[in-house]
């Protein structure tokens, strides 16, 4: 399994976009990246996954340059609601390949100020 | 409405106590997962179960045990639960850990279950 690296904090102000990076050195070809999101008192929820290049969905994007050694998360016009903790994975698309495993994290705590 | 249920959602109990937390998915989920969640330690994973009568230890299992006799349950056992148990646990499922589609690792959460072990 990759190990990931982020930043444990970030503060950030409405309106702002905010871009989360996490560095994976050690990605492996088939592997994945998948980001989470998780609001104070509930369990993480899916935000976006991609392999490489860019994705964007409604609620993010995902940049991922093409050594493929890191990603960024972005959130455009970051609102109060965003504060949460942001989770990096990185992980085979076929689970079973890492013997079933999945490591979260510390993940970021982003926190939006008005 | 497609979930993972958790219960119960809050425990306070007394050291050595046995307790069971169950967890639910009426998704048809194939891969199920149990994880703690503590202060400046993130998620991380207790125990895993691919499919039905398949499970395996993640990175903290010491104290835990589970098991997966049908698909949609996965009860998360502490047989003599201590303090340092203490934590705030989440179940969660995804569609299949063996499809080779990274989709279907998507992590479906339950609510959460606070326990206190004094």
């Amino acid at each position: 399994l990759a190990k990931t690296t982020q930043p444990i904090s970030m503060d950030s102000y409405e309106g702002q976009e905010v871009n989360i990076t996490c560095s994976h050195n050690n990605i492996a070809t088939n592997d994945y990246i998948t980001w989470y999101q998780q609001f104070p008192s509930q369990g993480p929820r899916f935000i976006i996954q991609g392999y490489k290049t860019k994705v964007t969905n409604e609620v993010a994007s995902l940049f991922i340059p093409a050594d493929r050694k890191s990603s960024t998360l972005s959130l455009p016009r970051v609102s109060l609601s965003d504060t949460a903790v942001y989770y990096c994975l990185v992980g085979d698309a076929l689970i079973y390949n890492q013997g079933g495993k999945l490591i979260f994290g510390q993940g970021t705590e982003l926190s939006v100020k008005p | 409405e497609a979930q993972v249920t958790q219960n119960p959602r809050y425990l306070i109990t007394v050291t050595g106590k046995k307790l069971t937390v169950t967890c639910s998915q009426n998704m048809n989920h194939e891969y199920m997962s149990w994880y703690r969640q503590d202060p400046g330690l993130g998620l991380r994973q207790i125990y895993y179960s691919m499919n039905v009568e398949v499970t395996d230890k993640g990175d903290v299992p010491e104290g835990y045990k589970v098991s997966r006799k049908e698909k949609r349950n996965f009860p998360l056992i502490l047989e003599s639960p201590s303090p340092n148990q203490t934590s705030l646990y989440f179940c969660a499922s995804s569609k299949s850990g063996t499809s080779g589609r990274a989709r279907d690792n998507e992590q479906f959460f339950g609510p959460g279950t606070r326990l206190t072990v004094l």
